[in-house]
């Protein structure tokens, strides 16, 4: 199975602020990786697609990037609907997995 | 507009069993595949299984295989869950979510509220 870990688990940030959130997968592949967002009580929202294709609707302050094994989501201005718990997702090959989760809360 | 709607969650006794499903509607369901992901309650993302648009393709993670099935009604336009041998670590919210793509090995842009399954004694 991929193993996808996630890095910082938290992070503290403030309005305005650029955050990159990292995912590393455990073995080698290409792009077939996703972000998303989840807020308390909520189902997640995708973000991103195919490292790096960005999700209907979702606001261009989201990016992401890489390939191979290491993955990044980048929040260029946080804004105050961005603090949430985000999550990667491999879709590579079976089992189909999810990192750790980044949480991103209010510095 | 794309909308997904759990329905059969609850409380269920170890050993037991429950039947989820998961009525679809804003979009071609058969063009799509489905996909079931749940959540422990404060814990993280897992997914469980995935099913192709026609149906004749299905997937299970590590932890279900064997004990759960995924199928299809695509007149219906509905997919369910046959959850069998419930353990306690199968507690959590069940999500359905639609797929990017007609085959399973995709990720997923629309998903349902959850349903919550609890099993315990």
């Amino acid at each position: 199975d991929i193993q996808m870990t996630q890095s910082p688990s938290t992070l503290s940030a403030s309005v305005g602020d650029r955050v990159t959130l990292t995912c590393r997968a455990s073995s080698i592949f290409s792009t077939w990786v996703a972000w998303f967002q989840q807020k308390p009580g909520k189902a997640p929202r995708l973000l991103i697609y195919k490292a790096s294709t960005l999700g209907s609707g979702v606001p261009s302050r989201f990016s992401g990037s890489g390939s191979g094994t290491e993955f990044t989501l980048t929040i260029s201005s946080l804004q105050p609907d961005d603090f949430a718990t985000y999550f990667c997702q491999q879709y590579n090959s079976y089992p189909l997995t999810f990192g750790g989760g980044t949480k991103v809360q209010i510095k | 507009e794309v909308h997904l709607l759990e329905s059969g969650g609850g409380l269920v006794q170890p050993g037991g069993s429950l039947r989820l499903s998961c009525a679809a509607s804003g979009f071609i369901f058969n063009d799509y595949a489905m996909t079931w992901v749940r959540q422990a309650p404060g814990k993280g993302l897992e997914w469980v299984s995935g099913i192709s648009g026609s149906g004749a393709s299905t997937y299970y993670g590590d932890s279900v295989n064997g004990r759960f099935t995924i199928s299809r009604d695509n007149s219906k336009k509905t997919v369910h869950l046959e959850m069998n041998s419930l353990r306690a670590e199968d507690t959590g919210f069940y999500y359905c979510a639609k797929g990017l793509m007609v085959g399973p090995r995709t990720s997923f842009d629309y998903w349902g509220q959850g349903t919550l399954v609890t099993v315990s004694s």
